[in-house]
């Protein structure tokens, strides 16, 4: 099984300064890296996919990078609708899918 | 729009069973792999079972609940469901559905279920 490991486990960010989240992987998934947000009492919304792709509507300020094993998402100029908690997957190896245990990003 | 709409959470003791549904709109259902993720209380996601969209009897599940959960899916009706038996306590968690791309993200999700084992 793949580990997906997430750090830090919660990131206190002033609003409008950016974030940066990591996400390292036990083995190489290549790009097949996505990243979701979860809101409290929603499900969660896909983000990243590709390492580096944005889902439609996705606002630009929502970047994901990295390739093989190390992976980020950076957030810059953070608005009020962006704390929550990130999750990043990897579906490299199907079906045997596995997500980080996420990052809790919240207000300064 | 796509649309993914759990239903079948609820109240079962340990050792008991529950089905789980999803009812999915707004795309050609048949064309997608759905699978099925949990989030116990206050955890992380676990990914739990992916069924084909063009092989029915073409199923993956997670060492958790293999033996002990179905996938099945009806393209006609453009639903997919999850058997589960032999529930345990650490079941208890919200349950999701979500179509996968043909790249392995999963883009839509419903809004989830709530299952709860307990005596």
């Amino acid at each position: 099984e793949i580990v997906m490991t997430q750090s830090p486990a919660t990131l206190s960010v002033y609003p409008g300064e950016r974030a940066t989240l990591s996400c390292r992987a036990s083995q190489s998934v290549h790009s097949k890296l996505a990243w979701y947000q979860q809101n409290p009492g929603q499900a969660p919304r896909l983000l990243i996919y590709g390492a580096s792709n944005r889902a439609p509507g996705v606002p630009a300020r929502f970047n994901g990078s990295g390739s093989g094993t190390e992976f980020t998402l950076t957030i810059s100029s953070l608005q009020s609708e962006d704390f929550a908690v990130y999750y990043c997957h990897q579906y490299g190896y199907w079906p045997l899918y596995t997500f980080g245990q996420g990052t809790r990003l919240q207000i300064k | 729009e796509v649309q993914l709409v759990e239903s079948g959470g609820g109240l079962v003791k340990p050792g008991g069973s529950l089905r789980l549904s999803c009812a999915a709109s707004g795309f050609t259902f048949s064309l997608y792999s759905m699978v099925w993720v949990r989030q116990a209380p206050g955890k992380g996601l676990e990914w739990l079972s992916v069924i084909s969209g063009r092989d029915e009897s073409e199923t993956r599940y997670a060492d958790s609940v293999k033996g002990r959960f179905t996938i099945s899916r009806d393209n006609a009706k453009s639903s997919v469901s999850l058997h589960m038996n032999s529930l345990r306590a650490e079941d208890t968690a919200i349950y999701y559905c979500a179509r996968e791309t043909h790249e392995g993200d999963f883009d839509y999700w419903g809004l989830g279920t709530l299952v709860t084992v307990s005596s």
